[in-house]
C-alpha cells in the first residue's frame, strides 16, 4: 500500500463539470507535487507546492486549479476540462522542500480521469 | 529543454535471468538520478536513487550504475521474477536547475516463466 493516498481512483466527468481530486500524506513531507500520464508515457509535472505554497507551475491551463489547504493535503480543482485532458494523474509528496530535485518522490496510484 | 530517455522502450527475459535496463540523460549538471517502477494501474514506485559522486549503488537484487562520462544510467536486476515485470522510469535533478525531477521515457519490462 502507497503512503499516499488518492481519492476518487475513477472519475468520469463532462466537459462542463466541476470536481476535485484530493490527496493525502501523513509522512510529515512539506513538498508536494501533482503529475499527469498519459498512457506509456513518463509522468509530467504540473505544480509543486512548498511549505503549503506553490513554488512550480508548468504552464498548466487555468483549468486545473490546485489548492494545498494544510501540509497533509493537496487538491486538484477541475472545471471546463477537454477531453485530451483524460489521463492518470498522480499526486507525490517529498520530504524537503528545499531539495525538490534531489530527494525521492513517494507517488500515490493516481486518480483515473476519463472527459466525455 | 532537456530530458532524460531510455536505449529500448521494451525488454523481454526469462524467469531467472539478470535484467539490464539503460537510460542516458543529457544535462551533465544533473547530479541526483532515481530509478522508478510502475506496475499497471499503480503509481511509480521508489526502487533506488544515486547520488553523482557515486557510481554504484546495490539494494535488495537491483544495483544502479551511473557513468557521467558518457551520462549514462543503468538498473540491473538480479535474478528477474514475474513480480519485476512493470514499466520502468529514470528520472534526474538538478539542485542547480532548481527543478523538480525530469522523468525519461520508460522501459517495459516483460518476465516469462
Amino acid at each position: 500500500d502507497t503512503e499516499v493516498t488518492q481519492t476518487p481512483k475513477h472519475l468520469v466527468m463532462g466537459m462542463t463539470n466541476k470536481k476535485s481530486l484530493k490527496c493525502e500524506q501523513h509522512m510529515g513531507h512539506r513538498a508536494m507535487y501533482w503529475y499527469k500520464q498519459k498512457a506509456k508515457k513518463p509522468p509530467e509535472l504540473m505544480f509543486v507546492y512548498s511549505y503549503e505554497k506553490l513554488s512550480i507551475n508548468e504552464s498548466v491551463p487555468s483549468r486545473f486549479s490546485p489548492e494545498c489547504p494544510n501540509s497533509s493535503l493537496l487538491n486538484l480543482h477541475l472545471h471546463a476540462l477537454q477531453p485530451e485532458d483524460s489521463a492518470l494523474y498522480l499526486c507525490a509528496s517529498s520530504q524537503d522542500p528545499g531539495q525538490v530535485s534531489n530527494q525521492p518522490q513517494h507517488f500515490g496510484d493516481g486518480t483515473r480521469l476519463s472527459i466525455l | 529543454g532537456e530530458s532524460v530517455g531510455l536505449h529500448l522502450p521494451t525488454l523481454s527475459v526469462q524467469e531467472g535471468d539478470n535484467s539490464i535496463i539503460n537510460c542516458a540523460y543529457s544535462n551533465s549538471a544533473s547530479d541526483y538520478f532515481i530509478w522508478y517502477k510502475q506496475e499497471s494501474g499503480k503509481g511509480p514506485q521508489f526502487i533506488i536513487d544515486i547520488r553523482s559522486n557515486m557510481d554504484k549503488r546495490q539494494g535488495q537484487r537491483v544495483t544502479v550504475l551511473l557513468n557521467k562520462t558518457v551520462k549514462h544510467l543503468s538498473l540491473q536486476i538480479a535474478a528477474t521474477q514475474p513480480g519485476d515485470s512493470a514499466v520502468y522510469f529514470c528520472a534526474e535533478g538538478s539542485v542547480q536547475a532548481g527543478t523538480a525531477l525530469i522523468f525519461g521515457k520508460g522501459t517495459t519490462l516483460s518476465v516469462s516463466s
